[in-house]
């Protein structure tokens, strides 16, 4: 099966602008978690989708949102781009049995750069 | 709320020694227990977990870990660890209600000499 892919991988943007990055979980996964990981804050959780229902919520202001479409792919939203909204956001998808949910598979990230 | 904490932000060790990463976390209800490896320039990879049962878990690459209830612990160890070991490795944590919201550690940067 393909992994998690994340699309852009790398990308820069300015202060004040919005971001839409995209995630393809694993073929058969319903969930589809977000994640921030900066140098200072570590790897902190933003929110999880399942069958396109928001299921759990981290602590970030509503400048951040997502959504999942019918076939699991999810994206995530930023808007008005803070300096500190630079960071590594990892996607992770995880089987669809609740059982399961803990194991999570990672995808390699998008790297946003705001300047 | 849970919380996690490795206690080493950076862990030197010579190549085919042993090492011991450190996590401690606290939760007033019952949780699963991971780490987690990270590459340079990749995403996280699930080394191992404690779901119940026995207490020493094994997972891949030749680590294992140690559930401690009492101790509230959950280290990682590897009898000798090689070059290709060099990475980050995150402890995380999660409760039975919500498996997939994980809380992750700050995480132990693992460089191996030569």
């Amino acid at each position: 099966k393909a992994g998690v892919t994340q699309t852009p991988r790398y990308l820069i943007k300015t202060r004040g602008q919005q971001v839409t990055l995209s995630c393809s979980p694993i073929s058969g996964h319903r969930s589809v978690s977000w994640y921030q990981q900066t140098p200072g804050q570590g790897l902190q959780f933003l929110f999880e989708y399942f069958s396109e229902t928001q299921r759990n919520k981290g602590n970030f202001p509503g400048r951040f949102s997502g959504r999942q479409f019918s076939n699991s792919r999810s994206e995530m939203n930023v808007s008005t781009l803070e300096l500190g909204d630079s960071a590594l956001y990892l996607c992770a998808s995880s089987p669809p049995d609740r059982e399961s949910s803990y194991e999570q598979y990672f995808g390699p990230g998008t790297r946003l750069t705001v300047t | 709320a849970q919380s996690v904490t490795q206690l080493d932000s950076q862990v030197p060790v010579f190549e085919e020694a042993p090492v011991e990463l450190r996590c401690n976390y606290s939760s007033s209800v019952s949780v699963y227990l991971f780490w987690y490896v990270q590459y340079p320039n990749q995403g996280l990879q699930l080394l191992l977990k404690y779901l119940s049962g026995s207490t020493l878990v094994k997972g891949i690459n030749g680590f294992e870990a140690e559930f401690n209830k009492s101790q509230t612990s959950f280290h990682l160890r590897k009898p000798s660890v090689h070059i290709s070991d060099t990475a980050e490795y995150f402890c995380a944590v999660s409760r039975y209600s919500s498996a997939s919201k994980i809380i992750f550690g700050s995480g132990t940067r693992l460089s191996i000499r030569p």
